[in-house]
């Protein structure tokens, strides 16, 4: 089956520094990814749509300088959160869009990010 | 705008109980409709879906029927397993020139199926 896989599975970093996030399609190329953010009981809310090889589009309320997406090959996209802040605290997963499987999206095993 | 609004859990049922998951949804345009089933440690997975009115989906011994005129796609099972704990995502789909095939997510409904 597509698998995607997340890297790391879990960080925890300092105020004011900047973490990568890695989002691979393992056994399918994806045009198109997605970057979600969950908060603690509620649900999985869409931050950013990332196209291969051109900018990605973010959401309303999602501030772009802060969330820097490049999704630099048909099967790798990451999330750069810069300067973090505590309140950038939560879990963020990614999916992969199959052209292949009629669009299905595949979820990575998201990724727990702790800012102290 | 699209939003799923889903039963707050948690559910907690014994092994071969009756399941319902209630979802609803508004939506511009016409929708596909999903459920998504996360168990621990694990990424989310599609457990079934339907793209248009009347449809069921099915997988597992679990079913949601795609009622347009309810805006609704319950979801069911018959009998419940220990195996199927975990939390369950009601979520649509609408297509468009912004977010192409972005998912609304409903805020999930943890499950627990005890002995």
């Amino acid at each position: 089956g597509a698998v995607v896989s997340q890297h790391p599975s879990w960080v925890i970093c300092k105020s004011g520094t900047s973490v990568k996030i890695e989002c691979r399609s393992l056994d399918f190329q994806a045009t198109t990814m997605f970057w979600y953010r969950q908060f603690p009981k509620q649900s999985l809310m869409l931050m950013a749509t990332s196209n291969e090889g051109s900018k990605a589009t973010y959401e309303q309320g999602v501030e772009k300088d802060k969330f820097l997406i490049n999704h630099a090959s048909l099967t790798l996209s990451t999330l750069t959160v810069t300067s973090a802040h505590p309140e950038d605290s939560s879990f963020y997963i990614c999916s992969a869009k199959d052209r292949g499987r009629f669009n299905e999206q595949f979820f990575g095993p998201g990724t727990r990010l702790t800012v102290l | 705008g699209n939003s799923v609004t889903q039963m707050e859990g948690p559910v907690t049922l014994s092994e071969e109980a009756f399941l319902t998951i209630n979802c609803t949804y508004t939506a511009t345009g016409y929708p596909s409709l999903f459920w998504y089933v996360q168990y621990p440690g694990e990424g989310l997975q599609l457990l079934l879906k339907a793209t248009k009115a009347d449809d069921k989906g099915s997988n597992k011994g679990f079913e949601a029927t795609y009622r347009k005129e309810t805006t609704s796609f319950h979801l069911e099972k018959g009998s419940v397993q220990v195996s199927d704990s975990a939390v369950y995502f009601c979520a649509l789909r609408v297509s468009n020139s912004n977010s192409g095939y972005a998912l609304n997510f409903g805020k999930g409904t943890s499950l627990l199926v005890t002995p």
